[in-house]
């Protein structure tokens, strides 16, 4: 069974400081993909970053990259020069290609960014 | 494109009640799914669609029905309300298994 674990229960970060959220997983498919959401107090979920597990690079989408450990089974989400926006939930989450679209989630993570 | 839309977003059910949350999306997507969000925890697939035509159960299933007669609409019933099921639940789409959208949630409380 895949299983998502995101231990840091809260995190608090420093205006215009770099942050990393971890995540790590567990599966036996050979083909699956990260993803990381972002749900702000407004409860919407938010796409941030994919990673494919036969990506050669780590993923990068502006301010956000994905630090991917493959033989770690980690997935971290790297967010730098925090701003006060960046406060919010964040979740990271797993899809196997033998699961198809489902997505399982871990528990989230929730950033403060303090000024 | 409107994307994922929800309705209704918020609703107060007593406990035996039946009803349906309304999920659309406007850009094509065969994939569509049903979550739900419970304080303090990461959302968990109830049912999910690869089709129309096509359902099946995910994770915590029960109590829950849903149907895909059209590639736009995936309605998910809630057949015998329970305090349970107070939960957010949130409704998703995607072309194949890529990133998936994700509607504004509806917010059901059983009483």
């Amino acid at each position: 069974a895949q299983k998502i674990t995101q231990t840091q229960p809260g995190m608090f970060v420093q205006e215009k400081e770099a942050v990393t959220l971890d995540c790590t997983y567990d599966t036996s498919d050979p083909s699956y993909g990260l993803f990381w959401y972002k749900q702000p107090s407004s409860g919407e979920m938010i796409f941030l970053i994919y990673q494919g597990s036969y990506d050669q690079q780590n993923a990068t989408e502006g301010r956000y990259s994905l630090n991917f450990q493959k033989a770690r089974k980690s997935a971290n989400l790297v967010i730098s020069a925090s701003q006060l926006g960046d406060s919010a939930m964040y979740f990271c989450a797993m899809r196997q290609e033998t699961s198809g679209s489902r997505l399982t989630f871990g528990e989230g993570t929730q950033l403060t960014v303090n000024p | 494109n409107a994307g994922v839309t929800q309705t209704p977003k918020f609703q107060v059910l007593k406990t035996g009640q039946s009803m349906t949350l309304q999920c659309a999306q406007d850009m094509n997507h065969e994939y569509m799914s049903w979550y739900r969000q419970d304080p303090g925890m990461g959302l968990r697939l109830i049912h999910y669609s690869v089709g129309a035509g096509i359902t099946d159960q995910g994770e915590v299933p029960n109590g829950y029905n849903v149907s895909r007669s059209t590639t736009e609409d995936f309605p998910l019933r809630l057949l015998s309300a329970a305090p349970s099921q107070t939960s957010v639940y949130f409704c998703a789409s995607s072309r194949g298994v890529g990133e998936q959208f994700f509607g504004p949630g509806t917010r059901l409380t059983v009483l």
